[in-house]
């Protein structure tokens, strides 16, 4: 059966320091991968997402990137962290068939 | 623009009173929509997909139907643990050609025993 790990649960960083949170998929060969943000009231934002090794696409602008360097570990960072990014960071994993996608357990980021 | 809009935002129930939440979407083309529950601290889990007008599918206490424009999450007699954020997401065709989803901010279902 397919898995997804998320790591870590929870995060406090100072502003200004680099963000490292990775995500790994079990179970399953060439998944869509992607990184989602969600913040009270405002639902899920779709960061970025992935179809393959190196190919990543951004959604919204901002002070984020994401690489995928092996099939099934996708991973977000940032250099210098705001107060604004501040947030519960979610992975999700789907087939290439359309389908539902499966979510990790999320980390809850505190910049302060 | 893809929109999905959830009602109400917040749900308040005694044990056994049955209720439906609605998600009505705007999108070009459905291509699926998803329903997940999601507890507090915890990434959503997958409740039910649903790809055309007039499919449901049940769990337990739950029951999804999908229209054209809408989508209702009917939670018969519910108990405490199904308190819980409910979350409504559409199935989007990105210019690339690809597809993500794209979510609805949710209803806050709290159940009183």
């Amino acid at each position: 059966s397919q898995t997804i790990h998320q790591w870590p649960a929870t995060l406090v960083q100072p502003v200004g320091s680099p963000l490292s949170l990775e995500c790994t998929v079990e179970g399953t060969s060439n998944p869509n991968l992607y990184w989602y943000r969600q913040a009270a009231g405002r639902g899920l934002q779709l960061l970025f997402y992935s179809v393959g090794i190196g190919q990543i696409s951004s959604e919204v602008p901002q002070n984020l990137s994401a690489s995928r360097p092996q099939d099934r570990q996708f991973i977000l960072s940032s250099k210098k962290l705001l107060l604004s990014d501040s947030g519960f960071y979610l992975c999700a994993w789907r087939d290439r068939v359309d389908t539902e996608a499966f979510f990790g357990q999320g980390t809850r980021l505190t910049v302060v | 623009e893809d929109q999905v809009t959830q009602s109400p935002e917040a749900l308040r129930l005694q044990e056994g009173e049955s209720s439906s939440l609605n998600c009505s979407y705007t999108v070009s083309g459905l291509r699926g929509l998803f329903w997940y529950r999601q507890d507090p601290g915890k990434g959503p889990e997958f409740l039910f997909t649903l790809y055309s007008a007039g499919e449901e599918k049940e769990k337990e206490r739950l029951k999804a139907t999908l229209t054209k424009k809408e989508s209702f999450l009917h939670i018969t007699a519910p108990k405490p643990e199904d308190s819980a954020t409910y979350l409504c997401a559409v199935q989007a065709i990105r210019d690339s050609g690809y597809s993500t989803l794209t979510f609805g901010k949710g209803t806050m279902l709290l159940v009183s025993p």
